[in-house]
């Protein structure tokens, strides 16, 4: 079974619109951290936001932001007042157990475009 | 502060040559990672190690890959030999557990090494 689900292949927003991109999780482990990654065009792999399954607090980070439900297993990012550079790939990945376990479970990413 | 650093940035070889990619981790990072990304099968784990000491090996795919951490500031991934399915980006990022406190153990990555198997 997937670990990390992302649904959306792809994504189209308009500028200055703000996009939610999804994320869908498996884990039987109490103890777990979620990252999501930005992947631009130019190939490298950039840390947006991390949640901790006990963190009682969504994280946020400048214009980003996790919505993040426990209960349903989602994580999403949420993307505030999008901008043309925030065109890219995006990854969510998983490391199940404590800190320190640090294997993470990337899923297959969603593509997306900002429109000007 | 400079990032975890790869060479070289794109590698380009000939079936049945030993290719070998190189990173330097972000300076006191205790943990480093080697991935694979391809577009069939994503971003994938193929070997960490902790305190230069390697942890889990499970994701190297073959006998024809190894890794190695003589320090701890410089880390191998080699292919020998290469084959044109193994034509891929390889990325190493490193990361900081603080064992007891509140770091989040987050992975940073490097700019990958673009290889191409011919």
């Amino acid at each position: 079974a997937q670990k990390i689900t992302q649904t959306q292949p792809g994504m189209f927003v308009q500028e200055k619109e703000a996009v939610t991109l999804d994320c869908t999780y498996d884990t039987s482990d109490p103890s777990y951290g979620l990252f999501w990654y930005k992947q631009p065009s130019s190939g490298e792999m950039i840390f947006l936001i991390y949640q901790g399954s006990y963190d009682q607090q969504n994280a946020t980070e400048g214009r980003y932001s996790l919505n993040f439900q426990k209960a349903r297993k989602s994580a999403n990012l949420v993307i505030s007042a999008s901008q043309l550079g925030d065109s890219a790939m995006y990854f969510c990945a998983m490391r199940e157990g404590l800190q320190g376990a640090q294997k993470l479970v990337f899923g297959q990413g969603t593509r997306l475009t900002i429109n000007p | 502060d400079a990032g975890v650093i790869q060479s070289p940035r794109h590698e380009v070889t000939e079936m049945g040559q030993e290719v070998t990619l190189r990173c330097k981790p972000i300076s006191g990072h205790d943990y480093l990672f080697w991935y694979r990304q391809t577009m069939m099968r994503g971003l994938e784990l193929l070997i960490y190690f902790n305190n230069n000491v390697p942890i889990d090996d499970s994701g190297m795919p073959e006998d024809r890959f190894s890794a190695k951490m003589p320090n701890a500031s410089f880390s191998t991934l080699k292919i020998q030999p290469s084959e044109p399915r193994d034509s891929a980006v390889y990325f190493c990022a490193s990361s900081l557990w603080l064992a007891g406190t509140l770091s989040t153990d987050t992975q940073y990555f490097g700019p990958g090494t673009r290889l191409t198997v011919l």
